[in-house]
């Protein structure tokens, strides 16, 4: 069982639509989460961090962190065609290595 | 700001053969991360380095080795170059160390073909 599933999707929303995008995670020490955005053929970007549990909201993002269920969640209202990426979910108990999802790949359609 | 530079951005290499991955960064951290992504693999931390002089094994360091002699630099060298060794392969920063980071920055990658 990996660390970190992640549904590879792909998901296909119309433009407008609210995004839900999720992972699970196995190991309880995990306590900082973070939500990377990657274009094609570009590096991973930051778009939240959180620590703990509860919810942060950054714009049109809003990212949710439910310790007890091992469940963290990326929310995006009003999605772009410029939001078609691929969403990684990171994760850290808090040393020096970070455990990344395997990626969601999402598809808005104008 | 250049951020997180890689070069080179594309390389074929033959079996065997060595080269050198370069990254330098701009943003003065201290902290500089290795990581290769492979399809429908999450990113796996091959070597990281908390400042110069001093670096550290990740989860898949087998085949790689690092050097650390600058804040800016941080170079990856694959030795005797394998097929499984063809990835895509990304230098990040960070200005913590713990705890993710802060959020790492992540350089374009370098996408490397093993034949």
């Amino acid at each position: 069982q990996k660390e970190v599933e992640q549904d590879p999707g792909p998901l296909s929303v119309p433009e407008g639509a609210i995004v839900s995008l999720n992972c699970t995670y196995s190991n309880s020490a995990f306590q900082y989460f973070m939500w990377y955005r990657q274009y094609s053929r570009k590096g991973p970007e930051l778009l939240m961090y959180t620590y703990s549990s509860g919810n942060k909201e950054d714009g049109r993002f809003t990212a949710q962190v439910d310790k007890s269920s091992k469940y963290i969640s990326l929310f995006i209202r009003d999605s772009q065609p410029s939001d078609s990426a691929t969403y990684l979910c990171a994760m850290n108990t808090g040393g020096f290595k970070t455990i990344f999802g395997a990626g969601t790949r999402l598809f808005v359609k104008a | 700001n250049a951020g997180v530079t890689q070069t080179p951005k594309f390389r074929i290499l033959k079996i065997g053969q060595s080269m050198t991955l370069q990254c330098t960064q701009d943003m003065n951290h201290n902290y500089m991360y290795w990581y290769r992504q492979d399809p429908g693999m999450g990113l796996k931390l091959i070597y990281y380095s908390v400042g110069a002089g001093i670096t550290d094994k990740g989860e898949v360091p087998n085949g790689y080795n690092v050097s650390r002699s600058t804040t800016e630099d941080f170079p990856l060298r694959l030795e005797l170059a394998a097929p499984s060794q063809t990835s895509v392969y990304f230098c990040a920063s960070s200005y913590t160390g713990q705890g993710g980071g802060g959020g790492y920055t992540f350089g374009s990658g370098t996408r490397l073909t093993v034949v």
